[in-house]
């Protein structure tokens, strides 16, 4: 089935470094890849959507130059966070679309980042 | 704009039945999903609507009414494991984004 690795699952960095997290699909090419945030409690907020060869396109209130996105190949899409603060601490989660996938209806979910900037 | 509704917490006694609401306003809309997700994992697939009327899935069962903009997700032969967050989300027509709803903890007692 459709499989989608995230790394790493967990990280705990010092306030004003960088974090890069990479989502790849196993087994499909993923076109679109769509990166998350859920604070705990919470649900997940889209952050961004990426689509390979082009810019990432971001949702209202996300800075663009603070997680950086690249979709560089059909089955690698990277979320780096710049300058990290501790109010960036939280789960970030990516989902690859794949159209030809039919069991979930295309959304195959990474496992998950834990995210702590201390 | 999205706006996507779910309640905050529910409960619920083994083996009982519970049913979780979701209403939406949408400006695009391509389907409804639930997902349950317990702390700190990724969501797990539960259920996909894209019809008016109701998706039998062994113990779960989905419904939705498009002209209402209203899911539900129902739970039967509730088991201690099921106590989890549920998650409804939708897909938006255009852009094949999946927004999610505010989900919902269930919380199942013995």
């Amino acid at each position: 089935g459709a499989v989608v690795s995230q790394h790493p699952s967990r990280v705990i960095c010092k306030s004003g470094t960088s974090v890069k997290i990479e989502c790849r699909s196993l087994d499909f090419q993923a076109t679109t890849m769509f990166w998350y945030r859920q604070f705990p409690k919470q649900s997940l907020m889209l952050m961004a959507t990426s689509n390979e060869g082009s810019k990432a396109t971001y949702e209202q209130g996300v800075e663009k130059d603070k997680f950086l996105i690249n979709h560089a190949s059909l089955t690698l899409s990277t979320l780096t966070v710049t300058s990290a603060h501790p109010e960036d601490s939280s789960f970030y989660i990516c989902s690859a679309l794949d159209r030809g996938w039919e069991r979930s209806y295309g959304y195959t979910f990474g496992s998950g980042t834990r995210l702590t900037v201390v | 704009g999205q706006n996507i509704d779910q309640p905050t917490e529910m409960t619920a006694t083994e083996g009982a039945i519970v049913q979780i609401n979701c209403t939406y306003q949408t400006s695009g809309f391509n389907g409804l999903f639930w997902y349950q997700q317990h702390a700190g994992e990724a969501p797990t697939f539960l259920s996909y609507n894209v019809l008016d009327g109701l998706e039998e899935k062994g113990r779960f069962s989905s419904f939705l009414s498009r002209s209402k903009g209203y899911s539900y997700l129902l739970l039967k032969e509730l088991q201690m494991k099921d106590s989890a967050s549920y998650l409804c989300a939708v897909r938006d027509s255009s852009t094949d984004k999946l927004i999610f709803g505010t989900g919902t903890r269930l919380q199942v007692f013995p």
